[in-house]
């Protein structure tokens, strides 16, 4: 157990509808990343937040949004699900304010992956 | 742009045959150099963090190096349990995100 537990494991939707991923970072940590994993891409950054704040944006989609509540917790929405967002989704925490990120890493969870039909 | 580019692709290697691993970067304002292993439908498991040119660091098997425009990732006797999928990744940028090559998948046979 790596201390990021991410919701659900897995999620099997309809093109078109919307669903909501969640992650709960390591406790302490400040910062959650939001990635996307699928076979021709990669591993792509979504989004970072910070202690609740928006903090950089990757190669996030119009239809995906984000947020990170005050408990640290954040949701990943992802609407108008289109066959192509299939993939593996990562949420990370960290917390570079005390350098913890360049001496431990990011700390990624097991990963939601979503499949949509 | 930045890039992260990671070769070979795919790798087997027989156990005990040692080999290595790179990753090439082209960016600007590198403020860490990463290496992750992941395993099949698991997340990202942390390896090293390298800050310098000149650097190394090890744990077990494995060997990290970093040059000013590559790094190395040398597998010494590798064993049937180290076959898994070896990324790098790069920080830059006010955000810290990880910017990730495509990674390696190693396949060891006993």
């Amino acid at each position: 157990d790596s201390g990021v537990t991410q919701t659900p494991k897995h999620l099997i939707t309809a093109t078109g509808q919307r669903v909501t991923l969640r992650c709960s970072p390591r406790s302490g940590d400040l910062s959650v990343y939001w990635y996307q994993q699928s076979l021709d891409q990669g591993l792509q950054f979504l989004i970072q937040y910070y202690n609740g704040e928006e903090r950089a944006k990757g190669n996030i989609l119009e239809r995906f949004s984000a947020q990170q509540f005050p408990d640290l917790h954040s949701e990943l929405n992802l609407s108008s699900l289109e066959l192509g967002d299939s993939a593996l989704y990562f949420c990370a925490s960290s917390d570079p304010g005390t350098g913890g990120a360049f001496s431990y890493g990011y700390t990624f969870g097991s990963g939601t992956r979503l499949t949509v039909v | 742009e930045d890039q992260v580019t990671q070769s070979p692709e795919a790798l087997r290697l027989q156990e005990g045959e040692s080999s290595s691993l790179n990753c090439s970067y082209t960016v600007s304002g590198l403020r860490g150099l990463f290496w992750y292993r992941q395993d099949p439908g698991k997340g990202p498991e942390f390896l090293f963090t390298l800050y310098s040119a000149g650097e190394e660091k090890e744990k077990e098997r494995l060997k990290a190096t970093l040059t000013k425009k590559e790094s190395f990732l040398h597998i010494t006797a590798p064993k049937p349990e180290d076959s898994a999928t070896y990324l790098c990744a790069v920080t830059l940028g006010a955000g810290n995100m990880l910017t990730f090559g495509g990674g390696t998948r190693l396949m060891v046979k006993p």
